[in-house]
């Protein structure tokens, strides 16, 4: 069964900081990492990885995956307000055509 | 482009009732899967749609079931509710099964 675990589960930070989200999973035929944001509303998509090593940007996010050592990470740089949220990391496995989800990290900024 | 839409946003039932929720995806996306967040359980996967075939379910017991059109949108339907339905209910869509899913804005079920 996929496993995705991320870490911490809640953050506390001030404006202009720069966060580190964690993600690690366990699959047994693994297709892609998806990156989401959650307001209090639906997840918004921020980025999907299938490659390792491979950074993603957008704006002040970015994102990396690691296949050999099973994670992958978010970071956001010069935090804002606007970017309290939760942020889910989601499986997609060929074993399974669903997106298992982990817990999320509940982040927070401070003005 | 339109994002993905679901009707109703807000409902209220009884136990013993049934719910019909619809959801219609991005234009062009074939694949629409539904979701259940909890606070509990957080998001877990209900089933998944492609061409109007079921293709994966989800561990939810049988009262919850959905189908999907020739013009992908879907429906789903939960029966006999129990208060430990109230939830999120996601729609998501995506244009293959394994692409990108982008997400609806939910409808929210109160079972009381």
């Amino acid at each position: 069964e996929d496993k995705v675990v991320q870490s911490p589960l809640s953050l506390v930070v001030h404006e202009g900081d720069t966060v580190t989200l964690n993600c690690s999973y366990e699959v047994t035929n693994f297709r892609s990492l998806l990156w989401y944001k959650q307001e209090k509303k639906a997840p918004t998509f921020l980025f999907m990885l299938t490659s390792s090593g491979i950074e993603k940007k957008s704006g002040r996010l970015s994102s990396i995956l690691d296949k050999k050592e099973l994670f992958s990470i978010l970071n956001i740089t010069a935090t804002q307000t606007g970017d309290s949220a939760v942020y889910l990391c989601a499986l997609s496995s060929g074993s399974a055509r669903q997106l298992t989800f982990g817990s999320g990290t509940q982040l927070t900024v401070l003005p | 482009k339109a994002g993905v839409t679901q009707t109703p946003r807000y409902l209220i039932k009884t136990r013993g009732q049934q719910v019909t929720l619809s959801c219609s995806p991005i234009s062009g996306h074939r694949s629409v899967s539904w979701y259940q967040q909890t606070p509990g359980q957080g998001l877990q996967f209900l089933f998944e749609y492609f061409s109007e075939t079921q293709r994966n379910k989800g561990n939810f017991p049988g009262r919850f079931s959905g189908r999907q059109f020739s013009n992908s949108r879907s429906e789903m339907n939960v029966s006999t509710l129990e208060l430990g339905d109230s939830a999120l209910y996601l729609c998501a869509s995506s244009r293959e099964t394994y692409n990108e899913q982008f997400f609806g804005p939910g409808t929210r079920l109160t079972v009381l």
